[in-house]
């Protein structure tokens, strides 16, 4: 079974600071590896996912998250943030070779950019 | 750019009552999903289907839950006798290829069930 980790319930940060969310993953067999995002009263975007390759992937938005395989980790960052970026993070992974796709997700990390 | 639709934005019910999320997955998608985050908790997989049938369900998915794929377009989640423990933001998702990482979920904005 597979199981995903988001360490920080919440992070306030300043504006145009960096910020770093993180999220640790728990499986058996490899995984695909996602970051969405969750604007106020809005659905799941997707904002990035790590299949193979480069471990280190850019998404929309300015985001980019460094697949780290020896920590079991994936986390999101973003050199400078805007108050636009004030969302809901979710981190999530899928089984390799998982025929339908099931998504397991985190618990969500509430970014909250102040000016 | 093509959107999963979800309707209503939130819907309340009293104990017992059956309700049905709908749902419009994007035409072309062949996978279709329900997930649902109970206040304060994880998004939780609940059901996906595929080709008229249901391809994997979770524990939460018991006899009580149904989805079905009535025509061409929806995609419906019912819930025969709904529970306090119920009340969740309902999301659907559907993906082209069900592959996973080639062919990722997109997601609806999510339906709030308030079981009162």
């Amino acid at each position: 079974a597979q199981s995903v980790t988001q360490l920080d319930s919440q992070v306030p940060v300043f504006e145009e600071a960096p910020v770093e969310l993180r999220c640790n993953y728990s499986s058996s067999v490899s995984v695909y590896l996602f970051w969405y995002v969750q604007y106020p009263n809005q659905g799941l975007q997707l904002l990035l996912k790590y299949l193979s390759g480069s471990t280190l992937v850019k998404g929309i938005n300015g985001f980019e998250a460094e697949f780290n395989k020896s920590q079991t980790s994936f986390h999101l960052r973003k050199p400078s943030v805007h108050i636009s970026d004030t969302a809901e993070y979710f981190c999530a992974v899928s089984r390799w070779g998982d025929q339908g796709g099931k998504l397991i997700f985190g618990q969500g990390t509430e970014l909250s950019v102040k000016p | 750019e093509p959107e999963v639709t979800q309707t209503p934005s939130h819907q309340v019910t009293q104990m017992g009552q059956e309700v049905i999320l709908r749902c419009v997955p994007i035409s072309n998608h062949l996978y279709f999903y329900w997930y649902r985050q109970i206040l304060g908790q994880k998004v939780e997989f609940l059901v996906s289907f595929y080709n008229n049938e249901i391809s994997e369900k979770s524990e939460i998915f018991d006899d009580q839950f149904s989805v079905e794929r009535p025509d061409g377009s929806n995609f419906t989640l019912k819930i025969r006798s709904t529970k306090l423990e119920d009340s969740a933001m309902y999301f659907c998702a559907s993906s082209e290829q069900g592959d996973g990482g080639n062919s990722p979920l997109h997601f609806g904005n999510g339906t709030r069930l308030t079981v009162t």
